[in-house]
């Protein structure tokens, strides 16, 4: 069975200090590797996602994630945090020999203080 | 841009009442998800349609939940009768199908419905 760790329930960064959310992950086979974003009483917004390829993806307001298949990591990262930047973030996962059904993680909540 | 709408966004009922909860997801979409989450967590799968069929409702439970989508566009998930345990947010999702699996693979979430039994 899939499951997804997020090993830190907060994460305290000044504004302008580079920002990391860490994830790790279990699953059978090859996975493919998610990140959302959730504000306050609303739904999740989607940051980046490793399918295939470079192991560095780029995604939605300066955000990165690097995928460690030897680690069997995909951490969050932003060089710069600015204090919108707040929120909860979700990190999810679907083995590829199981369609469509995301196995998420318990969530990061980020605090990014002026 | 276009995006999954929900309805209600908040809900407040007596246990033991029925509740029902409306998606509409991104046109064209063929596939659409139902999640719960409940505070503190990250969500998990209700049930999963492609187009008008259920693909997977494995953690469904069924004999109070219920979920449709006739038409295979919009969908309904309904609560009868709602227990205290049932107050979470419910997630409506959605993802395109056909075509390379990097545009299938992203699910795009609507705002939720909060949901309060009391």
């Amino acid at each position: 069975a899939q499951s997804v760790a997020q090993p830190e329930d907060q994460v305290n960064v000044a504004e302008g200090n580079p920002l990391t959310v860490k994830c790790t992950y279990s699953v059978s086979g090859n996975p493919y590797l998610f990140w959302y974003v959730q504000y306050p009483n609303r739904g999740l917004q989607f940051l980046l996602k490793y399918i295939t390829g470079d192991n560095l993806v780029k995604g939605s307001y300066g955000f990165e994630a690097e995928f460690n298949k030897s680690q069997t990591s995909f951490h969050l990262k932003k060089p710069s945090a600015l204090v919108s930047d707040s929120a909860l973030y979700f990190c999810a996962v679907r083995p590829t020999d199981s369609w469509g059904k995301l196995q998420f993680g318990a969530g990061t909540q980020v605090v990014v203080t002026p | 841009e276009a995006e999954v709408a929900q309805s209600p966004r908040y809900k407040i009922t007596e246990k033991s009442q029925a509740v029902a909860f409306w998606c509409d997801p991104i046109s064209g979409h063929a596939t659409l998800y139902w999640y719960r989450q409940i505070l503190g967590q990250g969500p998990e799968l209700l049930v999963q349609f492609q187009d008008e069929s259920v693909v997977d409702d494995s953690q469904l439970p069924k004999d109070r939940f219920s979920a449709e989508r006739l038409k295979g566009v919009d969908s309904t998930l309904k609560i009868q009768p709602a227990e205290l345990g049932d107050s979470a947010m419910y997630l409506c999702a959605s993802s395109p199908v056909g075509g390379a699996v990097e545009f299938e693979e992203t699910q795009y979430f609507g705002p939720g419905t909060r949901l309060l039994v009391l």
